[in-house]
């Protein structure tokens, strides 16, 4: 099985709004990750989570928050989010955060009013 | 900056013809992995090559990785229109960073 969920599918904001985006996997996978996706441009990553710690954070804005409670969830709260955040946020878990395979779930389609 | 480069960009085939992406990496890569990306979906991971003039193939999917291993390519023999979406590939650099470095993508179109 490697299947990445993701929730919600979909979410509209204003910019004052307080949101969360949710990943989970339950591969038994040490590393996951947050990415960012414009369209039709490749994933960007944000940032990186090795064993529950964050190890790379890609000098992503504050008002982007992660938080990886145990080694199957991790989330990323929105606050105070602009129109140009709007994107498709994707997460994705590999084995571990050095080299191998990432599966990507779904991604939450963000779009920021 | 460390960068990985694809071409083309875009590709429109007829039904029935064969389709190549190219990637060129600016640094050597430890593996390059290859994504499929359908209109509206996420990247679906297709492959990972790691040694050094690797060939792999899937149906009528065929991955090479250069010798240099700073190169690769997809080439898809006859394509359908299932094969339609954007392909990318993904670089870990040997040195550097500790992230995958993700290429430009080509986006694939195939005409009925």
């Amino acid at each position: 099985d490697t299947e990445v969920t993701q929730t919600p599918k979909h979410l509209v904001m204003g910019m004052t709004n307080k949101k969360s985006l949710k990943c989970e996997q339950h591969m038994g996978h040490r590393a996951m990750y947050w990415y960012k996706q414009k369209a039709k441009k490749p994933p960007e990553l944000m940032f990186v989570y090795s064993y529950e710690k964050l190890s790379i954070n890609e000098s992503v804005p504050s008002r982007f928050s992660p938080e990886c409670p145990n080694s199957s969830l991790l989330n990323l709260h929105l606050h105070a989010l602009q129109p140009e955040d709007s994107a498709l946020y994707l997460c994705a878990s590999s084995q571990a955060d050095r080299g191998k395979t990432q599966y990507f779930g779904p991604g939450t389609r963000l779009l920021v009013l | 900056g460390q960068q990985v480069m694809q071409i083309p960009q875009y590709q429109h085939v007829q039904e029935g013809e064969d389709f190549t992406t190219y990637c060129n990496s600016s640094t050597t890569l430890s593996n390059i992995q290859w994504y499929k990306q359908r209109p509206g979906g996420h990247p679906v991971f297709l492959i990972q090559l790691v040694k050094s003039g690797e060939v792999k193939k899937q149906k009528r999917l065929t991955f090479q990785f250069g010798e240099a291993k700073k190169n690769s390519s997809l080439h898809i023999t006859a394509t359908q229109t299932t094969d339609v979406g954007t392909y990318f590939c993904a670089g870990y650099p040997t040195s550097g960073t500790y992230k995958y470095i993700f290429g430009t993508g080509t986006r694939l179109k195939v005409l009925a």
